[in-house]
């Protein structure tokens, strides 16, 4: 069966500081992986979205940045953190899909503070 | 504008009650529906996908309405249970060609008591 890890769960770091947030899937290969934000009282933005190792598309112009460096690993990365950025950060996958039709299954999510 | 809102915007009620929470979208083209479930500091999970053609989908003693032509959709929850509690979020994709985004509502909060 596929899983999903996110790390660390939670997350306090002051403003300007660097940010990295891991998410990897076990149990699936070549998945589309996503990340979004989800602020409080705000529905869920898609920051960036990758079909594969090395592509990754963005969706909102913004001090974040995303990689691929594995087939099952993506991570979020900022270097220097605003206070606008505090959310609850999800990761999701699909499997590979044209037609848009293919669940997306979340990850536990990691909570971010920014100071 | 491409929006899906949904309604109530948080719900009460007893265990053992059915409740029907609402989602009107206006995004075009339209390619899907879906419906998920959102427990509090947890990712969100499917709990239905429904294309224009789809008029209803269950999922166990959640079923999922669509009219395409009045632009709705509710979910609909039978004999709720305390673990119901939890955000539902209604999502369409909007689809032209090959460009495709997914358009997320603000969610139903729902609380069920004892």
């Amino acid at each position: 069966s596929q899983t999903i890890h996110q790390w660390p769960a939670t997350l306090v770091q002051p403003v300007g500081s660097p940010l990295s947030l891991e998410c990897t899937v076990e149990g699936t290969s070549n998945p589309n992986l996503y990340w979004y934000r989800q602020a409080a009282g705000r529905g869920l933005q898609l920051l960036f979205y990758s079909v594969g190792i090395g592509q990754i598309s963005s969706e909102v112009p913004q001090n974040l940045s995303a990689s691929r460096p594995q087939d099952r690993q993506f991570i979020l990365s900022s270097k220097k953190l605003l206070l606008s950025d505090s959310g609850f950060y999800l990761c999701a996958w699909s499997p590979p899909s044209l037609d848009g039709l293919r669940k997306q299954y979340f990850g536990p999510g990691t909570r971010l503070t920014v100071t | 504008k491409n929006q899906v809102e949904q309604s109530p915007q948080s719900l009460i009620i007893l265990e053992g009650k059915n409740c029907t929470l609402q989602c009107n979208y206006t995004v075009s083209p339209f390619s899907n529906l879906r419906w998920y479930k959102q427990d509090t500091g947890r990712g969100p999970v499917s709990l239905t996908i429904m294309t224009f053609s789809e008029n209803t989908k269950s999922n166990g003693r959640y079923t999922a309405t669509l009219d395409a032509d009045t632009k709705q959709s509710s979910l609909h929850i039978t004999a709720s249970q305390l673990s119901d509690s939890a955000s539902y979020i209604c999502v369409v994709t909007w689809r032209a060609g090959n460009n495709r985004k997914l358009i997320w509502g603000l969610g139903t909060s729902l609380a069920v008591n004892p």
